[in-house]
């Protein structure tokens, strides 16, 4: 079974641009919840979607945003650039979404670089 | 909300020592617990779970127990492999003080040399 793939792999843009990450969730799989990777802050969850709805959504600005579409497949948007964007951004799908004390497993993607320069 | 701490490293070892990461959780309910690894270039992979009190995961020789009464879900191997050289995340879900995403904690870069 193929695993998680995002697209693409690595990615520069200036400041001010706005950039759309692609995730295609594990085939069968219904959630897919994005993250962000920094060296300072970590791993922070931005949001998950379920059935093309956003579910639940972590503390970034509305300059994130996201999509899914009806094969499950996920798209992030992030606007106006800013050099702090930088990280890597992991997507991760499962079966079903994450419902307060009944976790379903979530497998990752690679990730997606994003260099903001 | 939710919270995870864990040493953050690098962690330094010779190949066949014995290995502990500390990890301790903060949650206003009852998560469950996980330790992923991330290899260099790569995302993260599950390595292993626990889902209630005194639960022990184990994997590829690594273990980790719940313990409610100390919050914590400390990682441990009896004798690592240079292969075992990544960064490992300690984290939790569904404990009642957040989102339903996971929690993580910032990561313990594991370095074995030879």
């Amino acid at each position: 079974k193929a695993g998680v793939t995002q697209t693409p792999r690595y990615l520069i843009k200036t400041r001010g641009q706005q950039v759309t990450l692609s995730c295609s969730p594990i085939s069968g799989h219904r959630s897919v919840s994005w993250y962000q990777q920094t060296p300072g802050q970590g791993l922070q969850f931005l949001f998950e979607y379920f059935s093309e709805t956003q579910r639940n959504k972590g503390n970034f600005p509305g300059r994130f945003s996201g999509r899914q579409f009806s094969n499950s497949r996920s798209e992030m948007n992030v606007s106006t650039l800013e050099l702090g964007d930088s990280a890597l951004y992991l997507c991760a799908s499962s079966m079903l979404p994450g419902q307060g004390l009944f976790y379903n497993e979530q497998f990752f993607g690679p990730g997606t670089r994003l260099t903001v320069l | 909300g939710d919270s995870v701490t864990q040493m953050e490293g690098p962690v330094t070892l010779s190949e066949e020592a014995f290995l502990t990461i500390n990890c301790t959780y903060t949650a206003t309910g009852y998560p469950s617990l996980f330790w992923y690894v991330q290899y260099p270039g790569e995302g993260l992979q599950l390595l292993l779970k626990a889902t209630k009190a005194d639960d022990k995961g184990s994997n590829k020789g690594f273990e980790a127990t719940y313990r409610k009464e100390t919050t914590s879900f400390h990682l441990e191997k009896g004798s690592v492999q240079v292969s075992d050289s990544a960064v490992y995340f300690c984290a939790l879900s569904g404990g009642g003080g957040g989102a339903d995403g996971l929690t993580f904690g910032k990561g313990t870069h594991l370095i074995i040399q030879p």
